[in-house]
């Protein structure tokens, strides 16, 4: 049961504009989410997060936008840039699970020059 | 910045044969590591808690005497496959959350270890 779903394995944006990438669950316990960024044969990175009160969290280019009601967040990075090319991971966590935290499939970014 | 060492990063070996891969936090204690697992195109899952001085908590699904998870200090957690088969074959990755880093629900990634079983 996948309890968080990116539905769009992949994602290619000319440099300079705006990269949105989606990411929906379903467990309405959830109430602190991230973004991770993985390069090929290393481990994700942390990028942003943003816990149930808010439902915006800004970090330079990054921007998460959190949609409680339709259990929707979305990671905006403006401008894109080459260096943003990756798989990118959304991920949930319910604070009465402690620190687990359960990943979408992520969606490959592509940013081209 | 923190760092989690995971090793080794690749690993074939034969079916039947058991292979340990370390996770290790590099300049933080970290009381509580997690092991996932990730098949190609699909997400990261969640594999179990790994408490340190304590017995690990398996997620649904998997099993404990396959997969047995040590947590014998504050900044080594190991994984073990037993009697490896083909369908263990996979990228196992550990993260470690850093516990004097109160407040920071973030983890730390190790780079993953590629486990091949022939």
């Amino acid at each position: 049961d996948q309890q968080v779903k990116q539905n769009s394995p992949s994602l290619s944006v000319q440099e300079g504009r705006i990269s949105i990438l989606n990411c929906d669950y379903t467990n309405s316990m959830f109430d602190y989410f991230l973004w991770y960024k993985k390069y090929p044969a290393e481990g994700p990175t942390f990028l942003i997060s943003i816990s149930s009160i808010k439902d915006k969290n800004e970090d330079g280019r990054f921007t998460v936008f959190l949609n409680k009601s339709a259990k929707h967040l979305s990671l905006h990075i403006v401008p894109s840039q080459p260096g943003d090319s990756a798989v990118y991971f959304c991920a949930a966590s319910a604070q009465n699970t402690g620190n687990q935290f359960y990943f979408g499939t992520g969606t490959s970014l592509t940013v081209i020059p | 910045g923190a760092v989690v060492s995971q090793h080794p990063s690749r690993v074939i070996c034969k079916s039947g044969t058991s292979v340990k891969i370390e996770c290790r936090s590099l300049d933080f204690q970290a009381t509580t590591m997690f092991w996932y697992r990730q098949f190609p195109k699909q997400s990261l899952m969640l594999m179990a808690t790994s408490n340190e001085g304590s017995k690990a908590t398996y997620e649904q699904g998997v099993e404990k005497d396959k997969f047995l998870i040590n947590h014998a200090s504050l900044t080594l957690s190991t994984l073990t496959v037993t009697s490896a088969h083909p369908e263990d074959s996979s990228f196992y990755i550990c993260s470690a959350q850093n516990t004097i880093l109160s407040g920071a629900n973030v983890l730390t990634f190790g780079a993953g270890s590629r486990l091949t079983v022939l």
